[in-house]
């Protein structure tokens, strides 16, 4: 089954302890996404990767590091997490290389104490 | 990217035809309109796009107006599972230089009652 799958779905974690969310896609796409939900401020963009070791920063990136050494992982990196990254991420995939079409995984709910 | 207008929520009886509305008059000749949905906190999904013409896939119709000013997405027979948050989203297609970002704004809470 063609999906993007993210781990983990929850994580509690406290403030300065680095941490990973992973994600990968079984489809073969170019282009990956990061966004963060927040009440009130919609879905915006964290990083994005058109495609191998190519990466670019989106609305929201500080705090954040990627990195994309295989087509198929897009992990996303806080080193020293903060209260203000408390949110919903999700990652996103898609088959053309600027992210038209984007396949979404179920989401990390990331609590930072 | 053109900004869009969406109401902020709609009610539609299931077995009915779902017609949600979108404004982005300032659209220029470029720009696609894009429709995602999220269903409860789970990530949005892709529904449709397109240009000028109607588009229908096995999910929805697009309607766009002549002018391009509008749009208008169309559930044809809405379900309890197709109650979601949609997106209505304007952008350049393509590569234009760079890879431009899909912004989500806060979409219109469609409920279906039983």
């Amino acid at each position: 089954e063609a999906q993007v799958t993210q781990n983990p779905r929850y994580l509690i974690t406290v403030t300065g302890k680095k941490l990973t969310v992973t994600c990968s896609q079984n489809m073969n796409h170019e282009y990956m996404s990061w966004y963060r939900q927040d009440p009130g401020l919609g879905l915006r963009q964290i990083y994005y990767s058109m495609n191998v070791e190519v990466t670019d920063k989106g609305d929201v990136p500080e705090g954040y590091k990627v990195s994309r050494k295989e087509k198929r992982n897009f992990p996303l990196i806080l080193e020293s997490p903060s209260p203000n990254q408390t949110s919903l991420y999700f990652c996103a995939s898609s088959s053309d290389r600027v992210g038209e079409k984007l396949f979404f995984g179920s989401g990390t709910q990331l609590s930072v104490l | 990217d053109a900004k869009t207008t969406q109401p902020t929520s709609m009610d539609c009886a299931e077995g009915r035809a779902a017609n949600l509305p979108c404004n982005h008059s300032t659209i220029s000749g470029n720009e696609y309109v894009y429709w995602y949905r999220q269903i409860h906190s789970q990530g949005p999904q892709y529904i449709i796009h397109g240009l000028k013409n109607n588009e229908t896939n096995e999910m929805a119709s697009l309607i766009i107006t002549e002018d391009r000013k509008s749009s208008t997405l169309i559930l044809p027979h809405a379900t309890l599972r197709d109650t979601a948050v949609y997106y209505c989203i304007v952008r350049v297609a393509g590569l234009s230089g760079s890879a431009r970002q899909l912004t989500f704004g806060s979409g219109t809470q469609l409920t279906v009652l039983p």
